[in-house]
């Protein structure tokens, strides 16, 4: 099994360049997050999506957006990239279930913008 | 909005010694989930533990347990008899059924031979 699966694992940006990083997951899950990661921050979340065609602002939106066209996959797009997005992003999923709920991480995605 | 709050940024203790990482959170619900995650050196978020707020019963995974007081809005992780691979940073997660989960801002916890 896959599992969770982001795409790219490291990417360096210039300043106000765009990118989309990918999360894909093969468990049928129905919540995906997206979260960035930064020293003495924990983890924040930026957005999330509790079923296909659904979007949610999360602690940290501001300077992403996101879409979940398909179920099994959770776009995180930066429109106009700043150093202040440089983190470590991470994507989860978990199941829309009573029982036995957890998230279930990606690798993560090291972006770095200069 | 429900928060959590890991008090203890860093920690240091002897390997087989045993050690605690708190964990409050606030929450006005009633029914709800938390989580202890693991992020060793790897950067791998491996689950720990999970209790649900229903059971009264303190969950356990072989050297790890938790000490769940729902009254206090507390969820304590205790590792007994440490190991070297234990070394990992460790966030507390709280999630509601049908929401979002929220990360403290984790606990650095280092193992010394």
């Amino acid at each position: 099994n896959a599992g969770v699966t982001q795409t790219p694992k490291f990417r360096v940006l210039k300043t106000g360049q765009s990118m989309t990083l990918l999360c894909a997951q093969d468990m049928n899950h129905e919540y995906m997050y997206w979260y960035r990661q930064d020293p003495g921050m924990g983890l924040r979340l930026i957005h999330y999506s509790v079923g296909e065609g659904t979007t949610a602002k999360g602690e940290v939106p501001d300077g992403y957006n996101v879409s979940r066209l398909k179920k099994q996959n959770f776009l995180l797009g930066l429109e106009s990239a700043a150093p202040s997005q440089t983190s470590v992003y991470f994507c989860a999923s978990s199941p829309y279930t009573e029982m036995n709920t957890e998230a279930f991480f990606g690798q993560g995605t090291r972006l770095t913008v200069v | 909005a429900q928060t959590v709050t890991q008090s203890q940024p860093e920690m240091s203790v002897q390997e087989a010694e045993t050690v605690t990482l708190s964990c409050t959170y606030d929450t006005s619900e009633s029914d709800y989930y938390l989580f202890w995650y693991k992020q060793p050196p790897s950067r791998q978020m491996i689950l720990v533990i999970r209790q649900e707020a229903y059971k009264q019963q303190n969950a356990t995974e072989n050297r790890f347990s938790v000490n769940f007081q729902k009254a206090a809005k507390s969820f304590s992780l205790k590792i007994s008899d440490s190991q070297l691979g234990d070394t990992a940073m460790y966030f507390c997660a709280f999630m509601r059924g049908d929401d979002k989960i929220i990360f403290g801002k984790g606990t650095r916890l280092h193992i010394l031979p």
